[in-house]
């Protein structure tokens, strides 16, 4: 069974900074694209970034919102992705989730499964 | 950026009945090389993260019962849920995972009538 769980999530003064885990069970995690996506409470759903996996060089993306802030990594040994966040600001407030994107048979990425998800409050 | 229109905003159906939730994006998320389109539609109930029920615009996922359905005619897509049930009372979004950022559109809330 497909499991993502993250973690690292608490209350965090703005300019703060937080490390958020997604460890991975029940796939081969070296080969998915890991992604992550953050949802404020009552809002819509805000892609955050991505880490492709080592055939792909372990490229990362990130939205506009959060470039330069927030850095993807992956430590394939531990079945983990993570996300480090700097420069925190109150906009920032969300439930984060982290998300798989596997690869076809053709080399071509499909999103499937989600993490429960991990609150991040950015407060003074 | 790709823009994900999706409408409406929130629709009331009675049981079973059809719903129908569109999603427009601003550019084709049409991949020449795999001749698929990129979207995926995901179903959320409260306090959960989402589900996704549609990839490749079309291709229901294991699991998903065959009154949801997607579809699309040039760049407008839609998800159809033929007979609606109480368990289906959630929030739909799109998703578009042509390219970086990958974007959603801003969600269809679907209650009951």
């Amino acid at each position: 069974e497909v499991q993502l769980v993250e973690s690292g999530g608490g209350l965090v003064q703005p300019g703060g900074s937080l490390k958020l885990s997604c460890t991975a069970s029940g796939f081969t995690f070296s080969g998915s694209a890991m992604h992550w996506v953050r949802q404020a409470s009552g809002k819509g759903l805000e892609w955050i970034g991505r880490i492709k996996n080592k055939p792909n060089s372990y490229a990362t993306a990130y939205a506009a919102s959060v470039e330069g802030r927030f850095t993807i990594s992956r430590d394939d040994s531990k079945n983990t992705a993570y996300l480090q966040m700097k420069s925190l600001k109150t906009e920032d407030t969300a439930v984060y989730y982290c998300t798989r994107h596997y690869y076809d048979s053709s080399g071509y990425p499909i999103p499937d499964y989600w993490g429960q998800g991990t609150l991040v409050t950015v407060s003074s | 950026d790709i823009v994900m229109t999706q409408s409406p905003d929130s629709l009331a159906v009675s049981l079973g009945e059809r719903a129908t939730i569109n999603c427009k994006p601003s550019q084709s998320v049409l991949n020449s090389s795999n001749n698929k389109n990129h979207l995926a539609w995901y179903q959320q109930k409260p306090g959960q993260p989402p589900k996704l029920v549609i990839h490749w615009a079309s291709t229901r996922e294991s699991g998903v019962p065959d009154r949801f359905s997607g579809s699309w005619s040039g760049t407008d897509f839609t998800l159809t849920i033929s007979s609606l049930q109480a368990e289906d009372v959630a929030v739909y979004y799109c998703q578009q995972y042509y390219s970086s950022p990958l974007t959603f559109g801003g969600g269809t809330k679907v209650e009951i009538k």
